[in-house]
């Protein structure tokens, strides 16, 4: 059973460009949940995806946008890019309901913008 | 607008003893808590939860404690171990809303 993967490990970006990151979900899971973490500060959910629809979204722009694919992996990307969204960029994976919050992190990408 | 506190940034207990780590929350539509363990370079691991229903949870050396009157969360390591050193979130969910803590760094001395 392989764990949740995420790529790229680093990735360094200037103010205004657009980013994608990618996470490969645990082996049969079906909802994705991505979450931004500033230096010093906890995970802010961002939002989640169930079998390929949004099921949530927490108080990010709409520059902040997603994808679940029918193999359940997902993608994050950002336009515009900003200073503030230098982070470290997690998803988590879980099975079932969307409202199970036993989740399984990646190990993240971290991001700084320029 | 941080709905989930946890107000000690670290923490060090020596091994053998128990470690407490607290948290606070303001949203009494909370139903969910849980505690994740973080080490450097690694994703967050789940390690305990606690439904709103509960007041106390156990497994093993960790046991998480509910106090909805006072909206605060507690984790308890006994006996704790050099291996448990890492940062602790907790974490709270309502529906498909999850919000976390900032992290509390636990040293558990030799």
């Amino acid at each position: 059973e392989t764990g949740v993967t995420q790529s790229p490990t680093h990735l360094i970006k200037t103010r205004g460009q657009q980013v994608t990151l990618r996470c490969s979900s645990q082996s049969g899971h079906n909802t994705v949940s991505w979450y931004q973490q500033a230096l010093g500060q906890g995970p802010q959910f961002i939002f989640q995806y169930y079998r390929e629809e949004e099921n949530g979204r927490g108080n990010f722009p709409p520059r902040f946008s997603g994808l679940q694919f029918p193999n359940y992996s997902s993608e994050l990307n950002v336009n515009a890019l900003e200073l503030d969204d230098s982070a470290l960029y997690l998803c988590a994976s879980s099975l079932g309901s969307p409202n199970l919050s036993e989740q399984y992190f990646g190990p993240g990408t971290r991001l700084t913008v320029t | 607008d941080q709905q989930v506190k946890q107000n000690s940034p670290s923490l060090s207990v020596q091994e053998g003893r128990i470690s407490i780590l607290n948290c606070d929350y303001t949203n009494s539509m909370f139903d969910y808590f849980l505690w994740y363990k973080k080490y450097p370079a690694e994703g967050p691991t789940f390690l305990i939860s606690i439904s709103s229903i509960k007041d106390k949870n156990e497994d093993g050396r960790f046991t998480v404690f509910l106090n909805k009157s006072a909206k605060h969360l507690s984790l308890h390591i006994v006996p704790s171990q050099p291996g448990d050193s890492a940062v602790y979130f907790c974490a709270a969910s309502t529906g498909n809303q999850f919000y976390f803590g900032t992290g509390t760094s636990l040293t558990v001395i030799p």
